[in-house]
């Protein structure tokens, strides 16, 4: 079945570290990929998405790239803020209403 | 700001009573609600799908009577945790499909944490 892998967390950098957080997935068809990200005490909000082969998406300093080739669709920025301090949840869905989760990256940024 | 709300955000209960919690759409209409589980340090559980003016889809292994579901406006679901139990204590989300976007591309709520003592 469609499946989403992500990097184990916590990840702890410190302020204007440059941040990768790894995505690969595996799915039948072309499903669409989606960055999601949950702030502490809040629900999860549309980050990024790409929908087709190397597209780009990018918000907020934040992009992901979909590579069909390698099935990834990592997460980087190049200088975190503490604000950014959440926790990083990769996701696809191939067109239907069921949209499947990676289990999630806690990302910690010290000053 | 928030375009899919929670209520209540926290809640207490004792074990063996029934907690409902709501999550309504504001400025747009959902047929579809999707409510989730997570549990600490997890990813979220999608429990079921919220159909509007029909029965909700629950995925396996989720107690239909247990998680009672109900759609009854094209801006409210509510989920209905009957005879709570201790394990049931968890972080429940709801989200909501934009009417016009790419599918996968949810809306959600802020989430209600439940303990049962």
């Amino acid at each position: 079945g469609d499946s989403v892998t992500q990097m184990e967390g916590p990840v702890t950098l410190s302020e204007e570290a440059f941040l990768t957080i790894n995505c690969t997935y595996t799915a039948t068809g072309y499903p669409s990929l989606f960055w999601y990200v949950q702030y502490p005490g809040e629900g999860l909000q549309l980050l990024l998405k790409a929908t087709k082969a190397d597209d780009k998406g990018s918000n907020k300093g934040f992009e992901a790239t979909y590579r069909k080739e390698t099935t990834s669709f990592h997460l980087e920025k190049g200088s975190v803020q503490v604000s950014d301090s959440a926790v990083y949840f990769c996701a696809l869905n191939t067109g239907g209403f069921k949209t499947i989760f990676g289990a999630g990256t806690r990302l910690f940024v010290k000053a | 700001g928030a375009v899919v709300s929670q209520h209540p955000s926290r809640v207490i209960c004792k074990s063996g009573t029934s907690v409902k919690i709501e999550c309504r759409s504001l400025d747009f209409q959902a047929t579809t609600m999707f409510w989730y589980r997570q549990f600490p340090k997890q990813s979220l559980m999608l429990m079921a799908t919220s159909n509007e003016g029909s029965k909700a889809t629950y995925e396996q292994g989720v107690e239909k009577d247990k998680f009672l579901i109900n759609h009854a406006s094209l801006t409210l679901s509510t989920l209905t945790v009957t005879s709570a139990h201790p394990e049931d204590s968890s972080f429940y989300i709801c989200s909501a499909p934009p009417r016009t976007g790419t599918a996968g591309e949810l809306f959600f709520g802020e989430g209600s944490r439940l303990t049962v003592l």
